[in-house]
């Protein structure tokens, strides 16, 4: 079963932030956050990655709360081809092997429009 | 450097046949997960395989096997395909497969079982 709560759809107008949010209460210490999208009929998309830190790259930022039971994935100017389905994972820490534990959910769709 | 590739993109077979997906991970990747993703069950993870050895297992019947060649390349079968195999097959492929590191994914082979 996911370990992640994620809302099933929202919308964002072209141009503004677009802010995802998901719960991930059970989480563990040594367990990550992983944001992946997934464009229609294409493989999921690597978003970013988090432990405890906000993290930045060049795609999006994660906010992870201080007690890490929440997360916001945010897209800051989201333009139209950002409409896909984004899934929000927890995955267990470093040094281990279990990509069984990659379990998706059902995820967010969001829809950017013009 | 190439993606994860996945031949045929398409597969139209009928039910009792079998069927044998192929993925080719990127370069100097060792891990080769595959995931069967399907609308009603979302993203579901099959196996795992590293040099050349399963080393994880999700939840599938015996029908569903694979294996992975020394230069990691790696083929799923399913064998006595039923109606319910029908389904996007997405192989996914990292380093060494570790839990802080992201998975690379290919667009899929869409499996329709007639």
């Amino acid at each position: 079963d996911a370990k992640t709560t994620q809302p099933p759809s929202m919308d964002c107008a072209e141009g503004r932030a677009a802010n995802l949010p998901c719960n991930h209460s059970t989480i563990s210490g040594n367990e990550y956050v992983y944001w992946y999208r997934q464009i229609h009929s294409q493989g999921p998309q690597y978003i970013i990655h988090g432990l405890k830190n906000n993290e930045t790259n060049e795609m999006a930022s994660l906010i992870i709360t201080e007690d890490r039971k929440s997360s916001t994935l945010i897209l800051p100017h989201a333009t139209l081809r950002d409409t896909a389905v984004y899934y929000c994972i927890v995955r267990v820490g470093p040094q281990s092997y279990n990509t069984d534990k990659l379990i998706f959910g059902t995820g967010t769709r969001l829809q950017v429009f013009p | 450097k190439a993606g994860v590739t996945q031949t045929p993109r398409y597969l139209i077979k009928t039910r009792g046949q079998q069927v044998t997906l192929s993925c080719s991970p990127i370069s100097g990747h060792r891990s080769v997960s595959w995931y069967q993703q399907t609308p009603g069950q979302g993203l579901q993870f099959l196996f795992e395989y590293f040099s050349e050895t399963q080393r994880n297992k999700g939840n599938f019947p015996g029908r569903f096997s694979g294996r992975q060649f020394s230069n990691s390349r790696s083929e799923m079968n399913v064998s006595t395909l039923e109606l319910g195999d029908s389904a996007l097959y997405l192989c996914a492929s990292s380093r060494e497969g570790a839990d802080n590191e992201k998975l690379f994914f290919g667009s899929g082979t869409q499996l329709s079982v007639l």
